[in-house]
């Protein structure tokens, strides 16, 4: 069975601050981890994805992830915080022919002004 | 054009009826998903359909019955809904993997309020 937990289930950040979004995996096999964002009343939007290869992920609006098998984690980040980043965030896993994702329980992102 | 579309997005129906929510993808995916998100935004998938066939059926009531005429097209009916059911229900499409390694492509969502 795979499992995500993200820490923080709220992240409240300055504007041009740092953005640091938690998720740590537990999975038997190789994992395939994502990030996704959901704006209010919208569906998710993929943000980056691992698979193999390069463990510094780079995805879209300036975020960017690390896979560092040895902490079982796939932290987000953002150097410079902007009002549209605020939004809920969902890490998830994947992988070992169970052809499905294992989503975590999101954490809201607010960004002040 | 919108990738993976879902109707209605709002749906507000009384305990007992029936509904059935739409989704079509134009993507070219093999792979179509439910997932529902409920009030405190948890998402779990409820079944996925690889080119028409079953794949995955999670513990979902039976309540619950998806049908996927062809695969770029699943649609969800609900019987006899009850005040629980009240939910985002999310359509996703990927491309054909067991192991999941693309990632989704979700709709925007259909909210039922059953009241």
């Amino acid at each position: 069975a795979q499992s995500v937990t993200q820490l923080g289930s709220h992240v409240s950040v300055s504007e041009g601050a740092l953005v640091l979004l938690r998720c740590n995996y537990s999975s038997s096999v190789p994992p395939y981890l994502f990030w996704y964002v959901q704006y209010p009343n919208q569906g998710l939007q993929l943000l980056l994805k691992y698979t193999t290869g390069a463990t510094l992920v780079k995805g879209i609006n300036g975020f960017e992830a690390e896979f560092k098998k040895s902490e079982t984690s796939f932290h987000l980040t953002k150097p410079s915080a902007h009002m549209s980043d605020a939004a809920e965030y969902f890490c998830a896993v994947s992988g070992g022919n169970a052809g499905k994702s294992t989503f975590g329980d999101g954490t809201t992102l607010t960004v002040k002004p | 054009d919108t990738a993976v579309s879902q109707t209605p997005k709002y749906l507000v129906t009384q305990m007992g009826n029936d509904k059935s929510i739409k989704c079509e993808q134009n993507l070219g995916h093999d792979t179509m998903y439910w997932y529902k998100q409920d009030s405190k935004k948890f998402l779990k998938i409820m079944f996925s359909y690889n080119n028409k066939e079953l794949i995955i059926n999670e513990t979902v009531p039976n309540r619950f019955s998806p049908k996927s005429p062809d695969k770029a097209h699943l649609n969800l009916h609900i019987n006899s809904l009850e005040l629980g059911d009240s939910a985002v229900y999310f359509c996703a499409s990927s491309h054909s993997d067991s192991q999941a390694i693309y990632g989704y492509t979700f709709g925007s969502g259909t909210r039922l309020t059953v009241v």
